[in-house]
């Protein structure tokens, strides 16, 4: 299993200002992701990360909104750019891993829990 | 339709009960299941997974599949208070080591 640190784990920020959640694992990995969660409701898959080329992102999320950076294999971050009160919410950084049988599973973070005002 | 359906919940059951956590999928190409826990202010880790039908057991935990009729399921025997929180159900059906996601079942266990 992997070991993800995140940070912060919470934070109140005020409209139009950027924040920059910053996830760092125990051990190299290929694949990293970045989820957005509501109170109450499942993930939500912003983006995946790789090491050495661009983030790719799911529909409903852009870059512009959302810049990631990989820069190596035990560290990637997320800025949620010119917030507004909708981009409160949980945001979660989690690795790719192997399972027995070569089931492709993944670790998380402990999250960070975002208020903007 | 999602690719996996899972009942959000609030489910409430009394301590020492079994329950019962169901999701159903739509694509029978999927292979691997998974069992996450996700207690408040706390990332998901974790639980259990499965790859053919039939079950799986860890303690207190059994997972199952059945293929034919693409549902899954989690129960929980001698259920604690410990044992509440969020338990969402996922598949390996993704592109790109992505996982899909059932929507999380919200169990509570009454002391």
């Amino acid at each position: 299993s992997a070991v993800i640190s995140q940070k912060p784990s919470r934070d109140i920020c005020q409209r139009g200002t950027s924040l920059t959640i910053q996830c760092q694992v125990d051990s190299q990995v290929t694949m990293m992701f970045w989820y957005r969660q509501q109170p109450g409701q499942s993930l939500t898959l912003i983006a995946t990360a790789n090491q050495g080329s661009e983030a790719t992102y799911e529909s409903g999320f852009v870059i512009d909104k959302f810049p990631i950076s990989r820069p190596n294999l035990t560290f990637s971050t997320l800025t949620v750019s010119n917030m507004s009160p909708e981009d409160s919410s949980i945001y979660l950084c989690s690795v790719s891993g192997l399972a027995g049988a070569g089931i492709n599973i993944q670790y998380f973070g402990a999250g960070t829990r975002l208020s903007v005002l | 339709q999602k690719e996996v359906e899972q009942d959000p919940g609030p489910l409430s059951v009394p301590e020492g009960a079994i329950v019962s956590l169901n999701c159903t999928y739509s694509n029978s190409a999927f292979q691997y299941f998974m069992w996450y826990r996700q207690y408040s202010r706390k990332g998901p880790e974790l639980l259990m997974y499965t790859y053919s039908s039939g079950n799986k057991e860890d303690g207190r935990f059994t997972a199952q599949v059945d293929k034919s009729s693409k549902y899954i399921s989690l129960f929980i025997r001698d259920s604690q208070p410990s044992d509440s929180a969020t338990y969402l159900c996922a598949t390996d059906g993704g592109s790109n080591y992505q996982l899909i996601w059932g929507a999380g079942t919200k169990l509570i266990i009454k002391p």
